[in-house]
């Protein structure tokens, strides 16, 4: 199985500052020719569903804020937020999918306060 | 809009089965590939298992440690998504959400969860 390690476990971040979670696959996520990768990130407020975030690594879902962004490909992956605001807080998984055969698998999550 | 509403949690003892339903409406069902996801007290995300369309081929597929016992069905007539757990353990215990699932394995849609507790 594609085991998702995510880093750090918690960040704090400052109000309108940069908070940066990394993403590691043990395998490569790439897929066919176009740079794409299977790789998603998700949102979990408390108490609520996680929230799709962005796909394909770097594919912000309708209604993102922009300052929301992923990156990365192959095995090494980023959510970035910029301008940090208070809803942000929450924990946030990477996600993968592989497709022979079918599984998925999540990263630990990341739980991100405000410092 | 697209609306998810699990049912069927609730406390049983180890050994026993349980039937979990997820009624959907705001979308057209028959098409959907849909999935459960759990996730324990406290703990992380568990992928469970991904049911495709009928049209595609109503295939199933599921987590390694979870396929001998877990079994994901649905109704088209009565837009609703079904997961059969059959001798429940005490680590089953956990949320368990039902989504729609794209075909390159993202989860654009949940519900919000039915609780379910194993405990003797």
């Amino acid at each position: 199985d594609i085991v998702m390690t995510q880093s750090p476990d918690s960040l704090a971040v400052s109000l309108g500052e940069r908070a940066t979670i990394n993403c590691k696959s043990s395998q490569n996520l790439l897929y066919g020719s176009d740079n794409d990768n299977f790789l998603s990130w998700y949102q979990q407020k408390p108490g609520q569903p996680p929230k799709l975030l962005i796909s394909w690594a770097s594919t912000r879902e309708s209604g993102v804020p922009e300052r929301f962004s992923g990156s990365g490909s192959g095995t090494d992956f980023t959510l970035t937020i910029t301008s940090l605001q208070a809803e942000d807080v929450a924990v946030y998984y990477c996600q993968q999918y592989s497709s022979t055969p079918p599984a998925i698998t999540f990263g630990q999550g990341t739980r991100l306060e405000i410092k | 809009d697209v609306q998810l509403v699990e049912s069927g949690g609730g406390l049983v003892k180890p050994g026993e089965s349980l039937r979990l339903s997820c009624a959907a409406s705001g979308f057209i069902f028959k098409k959907a590939w849909m999935s459960w996801v759990r996730q324990a007290p406290g703990k992380g995300l568990e992928w469970v298992g991904r049911l495709k369309s009928t049209s595609d081929g109503g295939t199933t597929d599921y987590a390694a440690p979870v396929k001998d016992r877990f079994t994901i069905s649905r109704d088209d007539s009565k837009n609703t998504l079904y997961l059969q757990i059959n001798s429940l353990k005490t680590e089953d215990t956990a949320v368990y959400y039902c989504t729609t699932i794209r075909w390159f394995g993202s989860f654009d849609n949940w519900g919000q969860g039915t609780l379910v507790t194993v405990s003797s």
